[in-house]
């Protein structure tokens, strides 16, 4: 079964850019989802399908896939981004969906 | 637009068996793709899938935790019933339903309820 890999926490300075990695054993067909948590708050859906952003998302939180991870991107990140963010894919092989263990974005 | 909430108890002993109702509202559980799924979320620690059930009474459980999960499903009442038998402290997180529509956002989780903290604690 999948296990998603992501870094515990990713630090960037006010109006530059955020990455953060989902690392899996093999993407193969299945897709990736992203959400932030803001503490307190329940998850928010960011991307779906890997690069679609639901209705509200800003073009800002970008998508991408390769072989063996997904990368959410924040340009232009703000204080208001400082949440936990998680990536979240259909495991195939076992038939049910998996969380990454989250990741902790602090603008410094 | 679409809501959820939970409901149920915010403290249970150990061995207990917990039952969260989900109740939602904007859509309707009898629509081919949608479905709705139970998440938790320890404190300070990650999210966790438990379980889902489909439009079609479909269910999938987590299968480190399917032999205690039960989910549920009344559509004329716009509701989910999420069971766990045999709780224990490390049950103890917040739990959350949440909708998804495999017809539009391919499964990702859209639209989620508040939440709701369940204690585990004798």
């Amino acid at each position: 079964s999948y296990t998603l890999t992501q870094p515990p926490s990713v630090s960037v300075a006010p109006g530059q850019t955020a990455r953060i990695t989902c690392g899996v054993n093999d993407i193969g067909s299945q897709t990736v989802n992203w959400y932030q948590q803001k503490p307190g708050q329940a998850p928010v859906l960011l991307l779906y399908d890997d690069i679609h952003r639901p209705s509200g998302i800003p073009e800002r939180f970008s998508g991408s896939t390769s072989a063996n991870r997904a990368t959410l991107t924040i340009g232009g990140v703000g204080a208001g981004d400082e949440a936990d963010y998680y990536c979240h894919m259909w495991d195939g092989s076992s038939d049910h969906p998996v969380f990454g263990g989250g990741t902790k974005l602090t603008v410094l | 637009q679409i809501t959820l909430k939970e409901s149920g108890p915010t403290l249970v002993k150990p061995t207990q068996t917990l039952t969260l109702t989900c109740t939602f509202s904007g859509f309707s559980l009898s629509t081919t793709g949608v479905g709705v799924g139970w998440i938790r979320q320890p404190p300070g620690k990650a999210l966790e899938w438990l379980g889902m059930i489909y439009w079609d009474a479909d269910k999938r459980y987590s299968p480190s935790l399917k032999s205690r999960l039960t989910i549920t499903k009344d559509t004329s009442k716009n509701q989910v019933v999420f069971t766990m038998t045999d709780m224990d402290p490390v049950d103890t997180a917040t739990y959350y339903c949440a909708h998804t529509d495999m017809g539009s956002v391919t499964g990702a989780f859209d639209y989620w309820g508040q939440g709701i903290l369940v204690t585990v604690s004798s």
